[in-house]
């Protein structure tokens, strides 16, 4: 059973540019959310999708963007990176409903220049 | 929102004690509260989690504890070994499967 998908595993972008990263949901698992983790920090939350809608938001501008495909995979988009943006960016996946395990990724490391 | 504060933020014991890491949190309406492993490099692995209908929950050498009324939950590891070097997270969510609100890590050291 194959877990959380993240691609690519590691990126270099010029400030200013657009990024798109990747993510296949654990094998029945149809909620997906994204988080940010600076390095030595914990992961924070960007946004969650579920049926193809984003249904819960963390504190991130609208740079950072998202969408949900029917076979629920995700993608993370950021535009007009910034130096800051720099970080490991994780996908989580999860049933939905309360208390479900979420489990993550190996993330994708982005590195801003 | 949510805050959780996770301490200490290093934390070094010898192979074979034991390893406590504690947190707190402020949203009294937060149910969910998860524990992750992570190594140099990967993602974060659950461990193991607890909801607020629980008081605690072992799983071998891990457990957790949750205190409600003094909204703090703790990492309890036994019998350490050096394979459980890695910084840990713990996290609490309002809505269990809904976005989590992570410390900022314990880095844990198992000296040989």
């Amino acid at each position: 059973d194959a877990g959380v998908t993240q691609s690519p595993t590691h990126l270099i972008k010029t400030r200013g540019q657009q990024v798109t990263l990747r993510c296949s949901p654990k094998s029945g698992h149809d909620t997906v959310s994204w988080y940010q983790q600076a390095l030595g920090q914990g992961p924070q939350f960007i946004f969650q999708y579920y049926e193809e809608e984003e249904r819960q938001r963390g504190n991130f501008p609208d740079r950072f963007s998202g969408h949900q495909f029917p076979n629920y995979s995700s993608e993370l988009n950021v535009n007009a990176l910034l130096l800051g943006d720099s970080a490991l960016y994780l996908c989580a996946s999860s049933l939905p409903g309360l208390g479900n395990t979420i489990y993550f990724g190996e993330g994708s490391w982005l590195t801003v220049v | 929102g949510e805050n959780v504060e996770q301490h200490p933020s290093t934390l070094s014991v010898q192979e074979g004690d034991s390893a406590v890491i504690k947190c707190t949190y402020s949203d009294s309406a937060s149910n969910y509260f998860p524990w992750y492993k992570q190594e140099l490099g990967k993602g974060p692995q659950l461990i193991i989690d607890i909801r607020s209908n629980v008081g605690e929950k072992k799983d071998q050498r891990i457990a957790v504890t949750l205190n409600k009324t003094a909204k703090h939950f703790s990492l309890h590891i036994t019998e350490t070994q050096p394979e459980d070097s890695a910084v840990y997270f713990c996290a609490a969510s309002t809505r269990g499967a809904d976005g989590l609100t992570f410390g900022k890590g314990t880095h844990l050291i198992i000296q040989p």
